[in-house]
């Protein structure tokens, strides 16, 4: 069954230094996401993708956030100092219709 | 907007004993419904989902759960647990269009005791 895989499961940055979170999103979906989860609280809307382009952001996805599509299979978010406040669980999203299939995280930890 | 609320941050339960999750929702437009699991250091799973039709539906693992448009709600319900269904649940919603995000509710922590 195919499933959105995401690199690295962990990474521990110091704080101000830029980091990428990569994401394979199921090969024949269309609609993109990103969402945070930080420690104890609930998943929290980042940024949607669509047709190479964002067409949602909460007030989270600020100008330090960047996300993109370098290819056809990976799909990236950037963040370009990051901050404590940045540490959390991200997760990556697909979809092709209505559900959306997330995948397995990555724990940033910003010290 | 959408929002949501699960009442219960965790749930304690017998094994072997029934066990209901709520979950009720506010929105101005119509809605799909879903349920997740997150296992202990694992991504969210997807349980079951309502978006049509049947307003009772079966997803994996024996879960059940009861989409009522009158009373937004969208409990998520189990006759017998197993220590296996120790997890957080999370309900949450979207509304229909394509790029519509999930807006999750703050999760419910099922703790299944021998």
């Amino acid at each position: 069954e195919p499933e959105v895989t995401q690199t690295p499961s962990h990474q521990v940055t110091q704080m101000g230094q830029e980091v990428i979170l990569r994401c394979v999103p199921i090969s024949n979906h269309l609609y993109f996401y990103w969402y945070r989860q930080i420690l104890g609280q609930k998943v929290e809307f980042l940024v949607s993708f669509y047709n190479n382009e964002i067409s949602e952001k909460s007030e989270i996805f600020d100008d330090q956030f960047s996300v993109e599509r370098p290819d056809g299979s990976n799909f990236t978010l950037k963040i370009r100092s990051t901050k404590l406040e940045d540490s959390a669980m991200y997760f990556c999203a697909s979809k092709a219709t209505e559900t959306q299939y997330f995948g397995p995280g990555t724990r940033l930890l910003v010290l | 907007a959408q929002s949501v609320t699960q009442l219960d941050s965790q749930v304690p339960v017998f094994e072997e004993a029934p066990v209901e999750l709520r979950c009720n929702y506010s929105s101005s437009v119509s809605v799909y419904l879903f349920w997740y699991v997150q296992y202990p250091n694992q991504g969210l799973q997807l349980l079951l989902k309502y978006l049509s039709g049947s307003t009772l539906v079966k997803g994996i693992n024996g879960f059940e759960a009861e989409f009522n448009k009158s009373q937004t709600s969208f409990h998520l319900r189990k006759p017998s647990v197993h220590i296996s269904d120790t997890a957080e649940y999370f309900c949450a919603v979207s509304g229909y269009g394509g790029n519509t995000p999930l807006v999750f509710g703050k999760g419910t922590r099922l703790s299944v005791i021998a």
